[in-house]
């Protein structure tokens, strides 16, 4: 079964950058795609194709997908970003797999 | 808008059966994959069943296989998740979502509900 890794929580401080990655054998070969879920919330997509955003959401939010890590940045970081991320790929085997999740906190 | 509306939980005893419904307003239905994805209480997201625009193909994730069937009513702009034999590790918030086709030739979800609680307990 295909397996994505994700840091279980990152913090960061207001207007800094925070790095979220997403591990997978040869993930670099998969579409990519992330999830922003806000509490109490349902997942929005942010980040679809490695790297393209769904109208809508600021360019401050970023991915990159190479060799076995896939990235999910996002800059200048505020209050309201607080949320937990979800990394997603496709797979032949197991259809659609979801990483266990991280959990933005801003300082 | 694409606007998708999830009714059909609530609480249920082990063995059971519920069946989920899911509306949508503001796309073309019968042009998108549907799916169901679950998240247990305090835990993360997990694909649970998707089927193709006429129904014709159908995904589970292997915990699921041979007691949830996913359906749908292209006419209604309806999909549905009839769930058998329940048990309380299916406790969970079921979201329906629509897939888009990615570049890559994949699938992911750009659109989801709010999500309907089905609690699976005595």
């Amino acid at each position: 079964s295909y397996v994505l890794t994700q840091p279980p929580s990152v913090s960061v401080a207001p207007g800094q950058t925070a790095r979220i990655t997403c591990g997978g054998n040869n993930i670099g070969t998969k579409g990519v795609h992330w999830y922003q879920q806000k509490p109490g919330q349902a997942p929005v997509l942010v980040v679809y194709d490695d790297s393209d955003r769904p109208s809508g959401i600021p360019d401050r939010f970023s991915g990159s997908n190479s060799g076995n890590t896939a990235t999910l940045t996002l800059t200048r970081v505020e209050a309201g970003d607080e949320a937990d991320f979800y990394c997603q790929v496709w797979d032949t085997s197991d259809h659609w797999v979801f990483g266990g999740g991280t959990k933005l906190t801003v300082l | 808008e694409v606007h998708l509306v999830e009714s059909g939980g609530g609480l249920v005893q082990p063995g059971g059966s519920l069946r989920l419904s899911c509306a949508d307003s503001g796309f073309s239905f019968i042009n998108y994959w549907m799916s169901w994805v679950r998240q247990a209480p305090g835990k993360g997201l997990e694909w649970v069943a998707s089927i193709q625009q006429d129904g014709s193909e159908k995904y589970y994730v292997d915990s699921v296989k041979g007691r949830f069937t996913i359906s749908r009513d292209n006419a209604k702009n309806s999909l549905y998740l009839q769930m058998d034999s329940l048990r309380a590790d299916d406790t969970a918030i079921y979201y329906c979502a629509r897939a888009r086709l990615g570049r890559f030739g994949d699938l992911f979800f750009d659109n989801w509900g709010q999500g309907t609680l089905v609690t699976v307990s005595s």
